[in-house]
């Protein structure tokens, strides 16, 4: 089955250091991948994706994802933690092929940013 | 209007009573997705409408959920005899290409 693997609920970053969420795919064929974030009570918020090319993708707010083939991983990271990226932040997959452009979600990952 | 636009932001019904919930896509999107994303969840996909085409209902949990899209204008998911498991936030999204999608606030909806 298609699935999108966020392994840890909660990530705990100090502010000015710099912070990873982590996310891990398990899907057929090249998938475009995305993060989202969502602060409370809000929709969520498009951050960045990977279709093709460079690995490394930029995106708002300073974030960017670094995409492993190999390791079918698409972490998110960002080289200075502000308190303000205290969210929630999701890694989502759309396979090429079938489910007509589905996207697949992670759970979620809770990112608090301390002073 | 800009973005995606759901209606109403909250919801409150009561167990066994049927709602109805609108999403307005942004003009020219031919893409909309529904999903629900329960308290502390990740998003549950439900169903995904593509243009014309037949939409991929695979992701409605049960026959008590529906939805409906006229052409590439407004969708309604319809709930019916609701429970309280369905308490949710229900969230829409529309999309014109494979890469991009955007999502709308979403619907809150509380079954007592």
């Amino acid at each position: 089955a298609q699935s999108v693997a966020q392994p840890e609920d909660q990530v705990n970053v100090a502010e000015g250091n710099p912070l990873t969420v982590k996310c891990t795919y398990s899907v057929s064929g090249n998938p475009y991948l995305f993060w989202y974030v969502q602060y409370p009570n809000r929709g969520l918020q498009f951050l960045l994706k990977y279709i093709t090319g460079d690995n490394l993708v930029k995106g708002s707010y300073g974030f960017e994802a670094e995409f492993n083939k190999s390791q079918t991983s698409f972490h998110l990271k960002k080289p200075s933690a502000l308190v303000s990226d205290s969210a929630l932040y999701f890694c989502a997959v759309r396979p090429q092929t079938g489910s007509q452009g589905n996207l697949i979600f992670g759970k979620g990952t809770k990112l608090s940013v301390k002073p | 209007g800009a973005g995606v636009s759901q209606s109403p932001s909250n919801k409150v019904t009561e167990k066994g009573k049927d709602v109805e919930l609108r999403c307005d896509p942004i003009s020219g999107h031919t893409a909309l997705y529904w999903y629900r994303q329960r308290l502390g969840q990740g998003l549950e996909f439900l169903i995904y409408f593509q243009g014309n085409s037949a939409p991929d209902k695979s992701g409605l949990p049960s026959d008590r959920f529906s939805a409906e899209r006229t052409g590439e204008s407004v969708s309604t998911l319809t709930i019916q005899r609701t429970q309280q498991e369905d308490s949710a936030v229900y969230l829409c999204a529309s999309g014109d290409n494979p890469y991009g999608y955007t999502f709308g606030s979403g619907t809150r909806l509380t079954v007592v």
